[in-house]
């Protein structure tokens, strides 16, 4: 199994350029989240899915849009990129009731000069 | 809401020895999951140790044990005989157990230090 994919690792943006970060699990699982993580803050919910066809907001999802087509896949918009969104993205997926906690991607980060 | 704190921004420890790393949560749910996570220099997200709220019985893995007291909403780590290999940020997270509300919630994290 390749668990959760992301991609890409690493992106440059300009201010106001719209760009979409991908996530893909194999794992069959139900909730899929995007996280945003900077330093002193730990990670912070963007938006999350509780399967495909349902999305809703988190902690901070202004700038941000997602929709879920698919069981496997979960892809973060920014729609008009700020400085702010320079940050590391973390997409994660897990069972709808599980001791295991997510699964997370490898993250992306993201620079918007 | 639920909220999860971690009062330790960063800690030290001499290798081989022992360190406790503390994670306090609000919450008025009587079942929820709570976890530890490891993110090392590689900025992958690692599950090192998990725990259900019902289970009085404190988690343990190899050389990472917790010590969850429910009443007192506290959930710290310990690591034993400590390596390089453990220096990274650790991350405590809560879940609640069902519903739409099964997202994490984390704490900001603290930076562990390994000293040879």
């Amino acid at each position: 199994n390749a668990g959760v994919t992301q991609t890409p690792k690493f992106q440059v943006l300009k201010t106001g350029q719209s760009m979409t970060l991908q996530c893909a699990q194999d794992m069959n699982h139900e909730y899929m989240s995007w996280y945003r993580q900077d330093p002193g803050m730990g990670l912070r919910l963007i938006h999350y899915s509780v399967g495909a066809g349902i999305t809703d907001q988190g902690e901070v999802p202004n700038g941000y849009n997602v929709s879920r087509s698919t069981t496997e896949d979960f892809p973060l918009r920014l729609l008009s990129a700020a400085p702010s969104q320079t940050s590391v993205y973390f997409c994660a997926s897990s069972l709808r009731r599980s001791l295991y906690g997510y699964t997370f991607g490898s993250g992306t980060r993201l620079t918007v000069v | 809401a639920q909220t999860v704190t971690q009062s330790q921004p960063e800690m030290s420890v001499q290798e081989a020895e022992t360190v406790t790393l503390s994670c306090t949560y609000d919450t008025s749910e009587s079942d929820y999951y709570l976890f530890w996570y490891k993110q090392p220099p590689s900025r992958q997200m690692i599950l090192v140790i998990r725990q259900e709220a019902y289970k009085q019985q404190n988690a343990t893995e190899n050389r990472f044990s917790v010590n969850f007291q429910k009443a007192a909403k506290s959930f710290s780590l310990k690591i034993s005989d400590s390596q390089l290999g453990d220096a990274a940020m650790y991350f405590c997270a809560y879940r609640s157990y069902g519903g739409s509300q099964g997202n994490l919630i984390f704490g900001k994290g603290t930076k562990l230090s390994v000293k040879p």
